[in-house]
């Protein structure tokens, strides 16, 4: 069970260029999400997944394309970069459901991407 | 209005002590969950514990124990017998149900914990 995956690590782009982050779970969660991290200002969320062939907009969308055509995989575009896109990106998959009479939710994250846009 | 606040930005705490993370929410959906996370300075984000609105107990989970006041929409957490490896950022969360299930989360508090 590799839980969430991200790829790359570390990524530098020139301003302008257009890239994919790539973000995959095995654990079969139907809620998927993508989040930027800024110092300072906490995990903000850019895109959300409830299903394979659902996306909606979360608090910070501008600038980020998703897609999820398979409930595995929910990779993030950005179309043209810019220096504001400079961050940490963290991909998360999320689970919900009832144990022992209890219900419970738990996120899972992905060990995050390091992108520099100069 | 901030979804998540944590008015503490810097903690210290005795090892072997307890310590309380203040954490205030702000919502109108009757359904959301509350979350707890851990990120050490390594930088993954580590999932702690999570609370529903309509659960009547307060979540535990180990040495981590949510105190939730629903009325004072306050979700705090309590770390008891404090480690070393418990020195980290930890953040608050909410998820909101019916307004479309985005999440919020707060700036962080950073605990250190002292020998």
């Amino acid at each position: 069970n590799a839980g969430v995956t991200q790829t790359p690590k570390f990524q530098v782009l020139k301003t302008g260029q257009s890239m994919t982050l790539q973000c995959a779970q095995d654990m079969n969660h139907e809620y998927m999400s993508w989040y930027r991290q800024d110092p300072g200002m906490g995990l903000r969320l850019i895109h959300y997944s409830v299903g394979a062939g659902i996306t909606d907009q979360g608090e910070v969308p501008n600038g980020y394309n998703v897609s999820r055509s398979t409930t595995e995989d929910f990779p993030l575009r950005l179309l043209s970069a810019a220096p504001s896109q400079t961050s940490v990106y963290f991909c998360a998959s999320s689970y919900s459901g009832t144990s022992g009479g209890l219900y419970q939710e738990t996120q899972y994250f992905g060990p995050g991407t390091r992108l520099l846009v100069l | 209005a901030q979804k998540i606040t944590q008015t503490q930005p810097g903690m210290f705490v005795q090892e072997k002590e307890a310590v309380t993370l203040d954490c205030t929410y702000d919502t109108s959906d009757p359904s959301y969950g509350l979350f707890w996370y851990k990120q050490p300075s390594s930088g993954e984000m580590i999932f702690l514990i999570y609370q529903g609105s309509y659960d009547q107990q307060n979540a535990t989970e180990g040495r981590y124990s949510l105190n939730f006041q629903k009325a004072r929409k306050s979700a705090n957490l309590v770390i008891s017998a404090s480690q070393l490896g418990d020195s980290a950022m930890y953040f608050c969360a909410m998820r909101e149900v019916e307004a479309g299930n985005q999440f919020y989360f707060g700036t962080g508090t950073s605990l250190t914990v002292i020998p």
